[in-house]
């Protein structure tokens, strides 16, 4: 089945305790992002990247650091977490970034910093 | 900067009554315009691409419209399924997208 996943799902931490929220897909996609979304907001994104090696920053990218080392995966790290970084994640793919940018989205994850 | 303005906020209506969402931009060389659908506690899915104005696209009861300002969804004789909320994206030149608040959608039996 053609999915993007997410782990872990929920996740409470306390302030300043390094967090790394992982995305992979299975569809061979070049193009990933991470996305926050949060009332009133809509979705705001944080990083994306064209393929393996090539990042670059969205919206919001302060507070949050990226790699992309193998095409199907795509972590975020939160070295220092801050309370206002409680939020729900999205991860995405999409077959290519220079073409459409349809996106699969992967099932979110929670976060709180207390 | 590119904006992207959704309205309303949230719109309720009887099963069978159509209706129209609205999704206003601003972007420089608007490379195209997405409408996706988001249940409650899932990632968004991905309903049309519109890539210039007068493009129409169709699924079901719904229907996506593009002029060089905004876009319409609308939404004939929609059922309770139809009850979501439906985001609207912009992508400029660069390789991002930028996504409005929302309309959230409930439609009643």
């Amino acid at each position: 089945e053609a999915q993007v996943t997410q782990n872990p799902r929920y996740l409470i931490t306390v302030t300043g305790k390094k967090l790394t929220v992982t995305c992979s897909q299975n569809m061979n996609h070049e193009y990933m992002s991470w996305y926050r979304q949060d009332p009133g907001l809509g979705l705001r994104q944080i990083y994306y990247s064209m393929n393996v090696e090539v990042t670059d920053k969205g919206d919001v990218p302060e507070g949050y650091k990226v790699s992309r080392k193998e095409k199907r995966n795509f972590p975020l790290i939160l070295e220092s977490p801050s309370p206002n970084q409680t939020s729900l994640y999205f991860c995405a793919s999409s077959l290519s970034g220079t073409a459409g940018l349809e996106q699969y989205f992967g099932p979110g994850t929670r976060l709180t910093v207390t | 900067e590119d904006q992207v303005t959704q309205s309303p906020e949230a719109l309720r209506l009887q099963e069978g009554e159509s209706s129209s969402l609205n999704c206003s931009y601003t972007v420089s060389g608007l490379r195209g315009l997405f409408w996706y659908r988001q249940d409650p506690g899932k990632g968004p899915e991905f309903l049309f691409t519109l890539y210039s104005a007068g493009e129409e696209k169709e699924k079901e009861r719904l229907k996506a419209t593009l002029t060089k300002k905004e876009s319409f969804l609308h939404i004939t004789a929609p059922k309770p399924e139809d009850s979501a909320t439906y985001l609207c994206a912009v992508r400029p030149p660069k390789y991002k997208l930028s996504f409005g608040a929302g309309t959230t959608v409930t439609v009643r039996a």
